[in-house]
């Protein structure tokens, strides 16, 4: 069974601010991704790793960046938040020994941005 | 042109009786095909992967490839109100494709 964590599970926060996203995965998985999805929309690829130290851009361009300097940690970051990035944020991990490609999601960060 | 195409629905189908989701995909190089359940307001829950020609059974769900006609189906028996959900394809071709989903009822 996966184990992938997000926090904060729900923010709600004023235009301007500088925002964090958390995921962790206790599965030592080398991939790992973020995507954005809007209520009853398709997901949108907004970035992923393939490892340490690994980053690239997804499908959908964001203003958002993130990093990798652990294998378990994937956070990402908004330096400057607005109304248009209000929606929710899911991580993934891939890698496992028995299901390389298999992606396992973590909960959500559902974001508003006032 | 969409690398994963699905049915957007909304498919509805009584208690008790077969859903079949569909899903068509561009790249024929592709090797690996999942099915995820996404609850409304949830994140998407893996159900099934299959990687080679033919069906896959595991409980109520079967999934069904057909790399010659770059087809994969899932079918859902004895269909319950808790399957009530959007159901995603999601195709592997070195990166990871998600199609948009077809949202599923089962009507009680």
């Amino acid at each position: 069974e996966a184990d992938i964590y997000q926090t904060p599970r729900y923010l709600v926060i004023g235009t301007g601010k500088k925002i964090t996203l958390e995921c962790s995965q206790t599965m030592g998985h080398d991939k790992m991704y973020w995507y954005q999805q809007d209520p009853g929309m398709e997901l949108h690829l907004i970035h992923y790793s393939y490892g340490v130290n690994s980053t690239e851009k997804g499908d959908l361009s964001s203003e958002s960046t993130v990093s990798r300097i652990r294998t378990e940690h994937f956070p990402l970051t908004l330096e400057s938040a607005r109304p248009s990035h209000t929606s929710q944020y899911l991580c993934a991990s891939s890698g496992g020994l028995l299901s390389y490609n298999e992606q396992f999601f973590g909960p959500g960060t559902r974001l508003t941005v006032l | 042109q969409k690398e994963v195409e699905q049915n957007s629905g909304p498919l509805s189908v009584p208690e008790g009786a077969i859903a079949s989701l569909n899903c068509t995909y561009s790249d024929r190089v592709s090797q690996s095909f999942f099915w995820y359940r996404q609850y409304s307001g949830k994140s998407p829950e893996l159900i099934m992967s299959i990687y080679s020609n033919g069906d896959k059974e595991d409980g109520r769900f079967t999934a069904q490839l057909n790399k010659a006609s770059q087809y994969v189906s899932l079918l859902i028996r004895d269909s319950q109100p808790s399957d009530s959900a959007t159901y995603l394809c999601a195709v592997n071709e070195g990166d990871m494709r998600f199609g948009a989903g077809t949202r599923l009822t089962v009507k009680p």
